[in-house]
């Protein structure tokens, strides 16, 4: 059975500094999507990135990046100077091709709560 | 572009009671799928509508229904609530119902039942 984890609980900052949030992933198939959402206090999640699993490599837009490592099952994502915007309850998520039917159904680790204090 | 839309915001209801949350997928995607977040967890998955038929479904009760209408909007219907029910639930939607298309989130309806 798939399943992520994200041991971070919370995190604290201060603004500028850099943040990295974990996610490990456990999947039986070869072939798999992982995502990140950012969910702001309003409740509505917020796509920021797709990856399948045969694109290793890392990715940076603007001031997030993402490292992406088959090897230890892991996609961790980094905010580089992070700004109090940033604030929001970050959520890693899998999604498997099963059996050879490709259903669309996420798995969300339990998220971790970073806050970034002026 | 309208992105996913959800109604009500807020709900509340008691005890056995019967709920009907509403969901309008952004234009142009023809699937929808349902979460249910708990306070302080991660959405779970409830199931995923496709061409008017519920196409996968994850672990959750008969009480749990849902419909999908020729528009690609959708219903999700919730019967005998539990207290246990109480929590926020997202409506995404995806145009397809592959593990790699992207499923875009709507506000969520809070549901409160006492």
């Amino acid at each position: 059975a798939q399943k992520v984890t994200q041991a971070q609980t919370e995190i604290s900052v201060v603004e500028k500094e850099d943040v990295t949030l974990d996610c490990v992933y456990e999947t039986r198939d070869t072939t798999y999507y992982l995502f990140w959402y950012k969910q702001p206090p309003s409740g509505e999640l917020v796509f920021l990135i797709r990856r399948n699993s045969f694109d290793e490599q890392n990715e940076i837009s603007g001031r997030y990046s993402w490292n992406f490592q088959k090897s230890t099952s892991s996609f961790n994502f980094t905010i580089t100077a992070s700004q109090v915007v940033d604030s929001a309850v970050y959520f890693c998520a899998l999604s498997e091709v099963a059996g050879g039917t490709s259903y669309g159904k996420l798995t969300f680790g339990q998220g971790t709560i970073l806050t970034v204090h002026p | 572009d309208a992105g996913v839309t959800q109604s009500p915001t807020h709900l509340i209801k008691t005890r056995g009671q019967q709920v009907t949350l509403r969901c309008s997928p952004k234009s142009g995607h023809d699937t929808v799928s349902w979460y249910q977040q708990a306070l302080g967890q991660g959405p779970q998955f409830i199931f995923q509508y496709y061409e008017e038929e519920e196409r996968q479904r994850g672990n959750f009760p008969d009480r749990f229904s849902g419909h999908q209408f020729p528009n690609y909007s959708s219903e999700l219907n919730v019967n005998a609530l539990l207290l246990g029910d109480s929590a926020l639930y997202l409506c995404a939607s995806s145009s397809g119902l592959a593990a790699g298309d992207t499923q875009y989130f709507g506000p969520g309806t809070r549901l409160t039942v006492l």
